[in-house]
């Protein structure tokens, strides 16, 4: 079956706007994840969520950052106000359960001008 | 608190040759373990995986990767490299619980 799907493949933005980057993960996982990935970096937890709930926001850097899933499905990431700094690779994952292993996106690759 | 460390930044090999990757981590129970693969311009692809039992995991495209619980490492291994296997390489570890720590990963090249 399909993969975890992102969009946009590719964003570039000016400073102080907002973005929406989108997940679509694979179909029946519960289990869905975002993490970032900056140039010569690893790659950093944002966010999880079980169903439609996050019990974990602890590694969005700011409170410019929020994500939503709705219908246990697709989720969004939004970046209010975004800086240069948060030009990187946002990498959405998604796994059958919690503990099973996460399956990857090919990521949004972001760029603050 | 958990860590993980590819103390490798780049590894280049021939074509043919063999290759290791090193990875160490730091949990201090019996952890989840992965290989993942990414390609340039594409999201992470899992090698393989160790949950628990056969310390030796064998994964796709040839890989495989031992477990040592008494060196805390984790190193992949493939026994003849080939030119589609350069890319970047990363270790994680499952701290029991959904949150993945990565390694900064290794960049692979391989010469023709």
């Amino acid at each position: 079956g399909a993969g975890v799907s992102q969009s946009p493949s590719n964003k570039v933005t000016e400073k102080g706007k907002d973005v929406e980057l989108r997940c679509d993960p694979i179909s029946g996982h519960t289990a869905l994840y975002w993490y970032r990935q900056s140039l010569g970096q690893g790659l950093e937890f944002l966010i999880y969520f079980q169903g439609n709930s996050a019990p974990d926001k602890s590694g969005l850097p700011s409170d410019r950052f929020s994500a939503e899933r709705t219908g246990g499905s697709v989720s969004t990431l939004t970046i209010q106000r975004t800086q240069q700094e948060d030009s990187a690779v946002y990498l959405c994952a998604s796994s059958l359960e919690v503990n099973q292993p996460q399956h990857f996106g090919d990521g949004t690759r972001l760029s603050i001008l | 608190a958990q860590s993980v460390t590819q103390p490798d930044i780049h590894i280049t090999v021939s074509e043919g040759a063999s290759l290791e990757l090193r990875c160490n981590y730091s949990y201090g129970a019996t952890p989840y373990l992965f290989w993942y693969v990414q390609s340039p311009g594409q999201g992470l692809q899992l090698l393989l995986k160790y949950f628990s039992g056969d310390t030796l995991v064998q994964g796709i495209k040839g890989f495989e990767a031992e477990f040592k619980r008494s060196q805390s490492s984790f190193n992949l291994r493939k026994p003849s490299v080939h030119w589609s296997d350069a890319a970047e390489y990363f270790c994680a570890v499952g701290a029991g619980t959904y949150k993945y720590i990565f390694g900064t990963g290794t960049r692979l090249k391989v010469l023709a």
